[in-house]
Parts: C-alpha cells; structure tokens; sequence
C-alpha cells in the first residue's frame, strides 16, 4: 500500500530564510504526489501536485516542491519564509483504484511556525 | 460559489447519541468525501461517493453511514457515538475526469468539532 512519512512534526524557521518542509514516499509505479496546506481552524488547500515532468514544481503562495527519485522524496520549499506561512502543511500521494476512486493517502502533517 | 460547507461546527454528544453532520457543496463536484482527522494521524478517509446513488467505504468506515440522493448533499450520520469517535471531521470535494475520479484537487469544508463524552 501507499504512504507519505513527514519525518518532523514540527519547523521552526526565521522570517526571511528559506524554509524546508520534508517527504518522502512509498508507491507502487509512478508516483504522483500532492501538498496542501492547513491554516487554522481552516479545511485543508491544494498546494501543488507533481504528476509527470520537471523535478521542480510551482505552486501558489510561493511555495515550490522538489521531487527526487533516487530518494523517493518531495521535500516543500520555499526561498523567502513570511509569518504568514505558519501553517499545517499536508504531503500526500495518489494510490491506484480502489473501490471505484484512486484516493489520496496524507501524511501526518508538519507545524511551520514562522518567527517574525 | 460558497464552496463546501459543513454544519454544525462544533457538538458536544453523550456516548450512544446519534447525530448528523451535513455536508453541501455548490460547485457541481461528482466526488464527495469524509475524513476525520486526529493528532499525528493526519486525514483518515472514512466514506466517499462518486456520484448520486453511490457511496463507498474509505480506511475507516465503522460507526459511520453515509448517503448520496443529490449532488450536493453527503451527510454523514454516527449511529451510536463513542469516545472514539471524539475528532475533527472534514468534508470534501472535486471533479471527477474519466472512469476514476479525479481526487488530486479537493475542496475542503472548515470542518466540525465532535466531543463524544
């Protein structure tokens, strides 16, 4: 079966520096790997998604996520840390059809508190 | 668009009530799920539908029934409560493209917050 590890449950990072929020995997085939985002007393919100393609993927708000085969990872990156990113942060990964939908399976989620 | 929204957002129950948790959303999505999600467990999915007339049981089912007669509504209905099922519940929903459901791009509710005593 699929799973997402997010080896810390908590980040702290200064406001300025760039932040990392890790991942790493285990799918059977090709992997197609999300993050959403969690702000408080909010339901969760699509982030980006990796399906096919360049390592490097875009998503809103800034954030970027690297996709890394070798290390079955897909680390959450973000240059520039604002206090206003303090959030739960969500990976997730696609599984194969199951039932009749391919369900997401989530992580445990990692706290980033950003200090001003 | 209101999205999806989800009532109450908190309850307090007694073990053994029963109660429902209502889900709607406005954006015409085939595929409508629950999940609770707990302290370092991330999202559970509990039941999901794919369509009006079609519901299926996700990772944690037990305790829980769901229905689907219309798009918009999937409520989500605990039969006899328990501690166990103290959570916070979330709603969700997206499009659906080709035979599977596309559930890469969900649409979460704000949630409810359930206490079983």
């Amino acid at each position: 079966a699929q799973s997402v590890a997010q080896p810390e449950d908590q980040v702290n990072v200064a406001e300025g520096n760039p932040l990392t929020v890790k991942c790493t995997y285990s799918v059977s085939g090709n992997p197609y790997l999300f993050w959403y985002v969690q702000y408080p007393n909010r339901g969760l919100q699509f982030l980006l998604k990796y399906i096919t393609g360049d390592n490097l993927v875009k998503g809103s708000y800034g954030f970027e996520a690297e996709f890394n085969k070798s290390q079955t990872s897909f680390h959450l990156k973000k240059p520039s840390a604002l206090v206003s990113d303090s959030a739960l942060y969500f990976c997730a990964v696609r599984g194969p059809p199951s039932g009749s939908a391919r369900q997401l399976t989530f992580g445990s989620g990692t706290q980033l508190t950003v200090l001003p | 668009n209101a999205g999806v929204t989800q009532t109450p957002k908190f309850q307090v129950l007694k073990t053994g009530q029963s109660m429902t948790l209502q889900c709607a959303q406005d954006m015409n999505h085939e595929y409508m799920s629950w999940y609770r999600q707990d302290p370092g467990m991330g999202l559970r999915l509990i039941h999901y539908s794919v369509g009006a007339g079609i519901t299926d049981q996700g990772e944690v089912p037990n305790g829980y029934n769901v229905s689907r007669s219309t798009t918009e509504d999937f409520p989500l209905r605990l039969l006899s409560a328990a501690p166990s099922q103290t959570s916070v519940y979330f709603c969700a929903s997206s499009y659906s493209i080709g035979t599977f459901p596309s559930t890469d791009t969900q649409y979460f509710g704000p949630g409810t917050r359930l206490t079983v005593l």
